[in-house]
């Protein structure tokens, strides 16, 4: 079983929708959990940290659910730039496991 | 601020050819250093890491290695290439204790 597993999609919307990505991990110990965004041949960026209270970043919203184990990200309003690979990461100790990552195809 | 530079972005080379990819990360002392390599399509796969100058340690068996000279300076290497070491390249550092990492811009190497 991977550590951090999500869907890995396409999922494919039109601008102005609002979509939900799920991702759920292994490591009852995690205790840091973020969203990095990749775009097509480049770095995975952060996109944003998750805290247990849930965070808001304007469109984006992450949320954490310890007792079941997993880990959302909202985007509202969605727009033709959200298109992109996004990957759900908790810590193992000291280092970070990756999801293989959800493809969002934003269409006009 | 912090930066990490990461070198060639692109490289093509034959089979059984060296290889030496070399990452550096400016405005931060001691960081923790990180390879990963991206198949087409694929997820990263965590390759090396390292806490400290001369201390490495290998996630997957491979031909590849990894080299910490310096505090800040990360370098990954082959003595043949092989033509499954294909695949997008990425260094990345953070601090120590579970904190976000920031990736530098990726080599993408094609073994021909």
């Amino acid at each position: 079983r991977k550590e951090v597993e999500q869907d890995p999609g396409p999922f494919n919307v039109p601008e102005g929708a609002t979509v939900a990505f799920n991702c759920t991990y292994s490591n009852s110990a995690s205790q840091s959990f973020f969203w990095y965004r990749q775009d097509c041949r480049k770095e995975p960026k952060l996109l944003m940290s998750v805290y247990s209270s849930g965070n808001e970043d304007g469109r984006f919203t992450a949320q954490l659910n310890r007792a079941s184990q997993y880990i959302s990200l909202l985007i509202r309003d969605s727009k033709l730039s959200d298109s992109a690979t996004y990957l759900c990461v908790g810590n193992a100790g000291n280092m970070l496991t990756f999801g293989g990552g959800t493809r969002l195809m934003v269409k006009p | 601020s912090q930066t990490i530079h990461q070198w060639p972005a692109t490289l093509v080379q034959p089979v059984g050819s060296p290889l030496s990819l070399e990452c550096t990360v400016e405005g931060t002392s001691n960081p923790n250093l990180y390879w990963y390599r991206q198949a087409a399509g694929r997820g990263l796969q965590l390759l090396f890491y390292s806490v400290g100058i001369g201390q490495i340690s290998s996630e997957v068996p491979q031909n590849l290695s990894a080299s910490r000279p310096q505090d800040r300076q990360f370098i990954l290497s082959s003595k043949k290439l092989l033509l499954s070491d294909s695949g997008f390249y990425l260094c990345a550092w953070s601090r120590q204790g579970g904190f976000s990492y920031t990736f530098g811009s990726g080599t993408r190497l094609t073994v021909v």
